[in-house]
């Protein structure tokens, strides 16, 4: 089925460094969702967006909605190690079935102290 | 407020028996969604049930069904296992069938042999 791409698949950074990850569409996305998931759970919302250009933030993470509406990006301010994770950007598309929400493949992020 | 829940946490089967999986939503939410996820795909949309209702469907074989409870309880059923069945599965709950925001359980670790 559809997919996002997300990249980097994979971040493994120092304590106190900025984080980008972004998220891309081949098609038009009415809505983006970014998700944390720790090991062994489910995923956890972090942040949701409804218009082009948003900028929302939760705390030291802040995500944007991009022009287009086909990306989206989130940025994590001064990491911390219980950042680690795998965080997921997922959306509907405009033309998505009602509840169907498409997930991007995550992206891993390792923090060192 | 109590999150999603899901039953059993952990369910190791042998390929050809079937299985069945439960969520509980989150008390007031009445749309459950499902969701596989493996290394390999990533999270995969199953179903999703409001009102009792299948409102919307992945691109799974038969042998994956579920139903909705009038407590808006949900489960699902895997028929005819086969190995390719080993997967995290995810119950996610929002409260109604167009809300975008769902909110993840800890999900069914199922190890098929």
């Amino acid at each position: 089925g559809q997919q996002l791409n997300q990249s980097p698949q994979s971040m493994f950074i120092q304590e106190g460094e900025d984080v980008s990850m972004n998220c891309t569409s081949s098609s038009i996305f009415n809505t983006w969702l970014w998700y944390k998931q720790d090991p062994g759970e489910g995923p956890v919302l972090l942040i949701a967006l409804y218009k082009a250009g948003e900028l929302t933030s939760n705390g030291r993470l802040t995500a944007q909605f991009g022009i287009t509406r086909k990306d989206s990006f989130l940025n994590i301010s001064a990491s911390i190690p219980s950042d680690v994770g795998i965080y997921f950007c997922a959306g509907r598309d405009q033309g998505g079935s009602q509840g169907n929400l498409i997930f991007g493949k995550g992206t891993k992020l390792s923090v060192k102290p | 407020k109590a999150g999603v829940t899901q039953t059993p946490r952990y369910l190791i089967k042998t390929r050809g028996q079937q299985v069945t999986l439960s969520c509980s939503p989150i008390s007031g939410h009445r749309s459950v969604s499902w969701y596989q996820q493996t290394p390999g795909q990533g999270l995969q949309f199953l179903f999703e049930y409001f009102s009792e209702t299948q409102r919307n469907k992945g691109n799974f074989p038969g042998r994956f069904s579920g139903r909705q409870f009038s407590n808006s309880r949900s489960e699902m059923n895997v028929s005819t296992l086969e190995l390719g069945d080993s997967a995290l599965y995810l119950c996610a709950s929002s409260l109604r069938a167009q809300k975008v925001e769902q909110f993840f359980g800890p999900g069914t670790r199922l190890t098929v042999l």
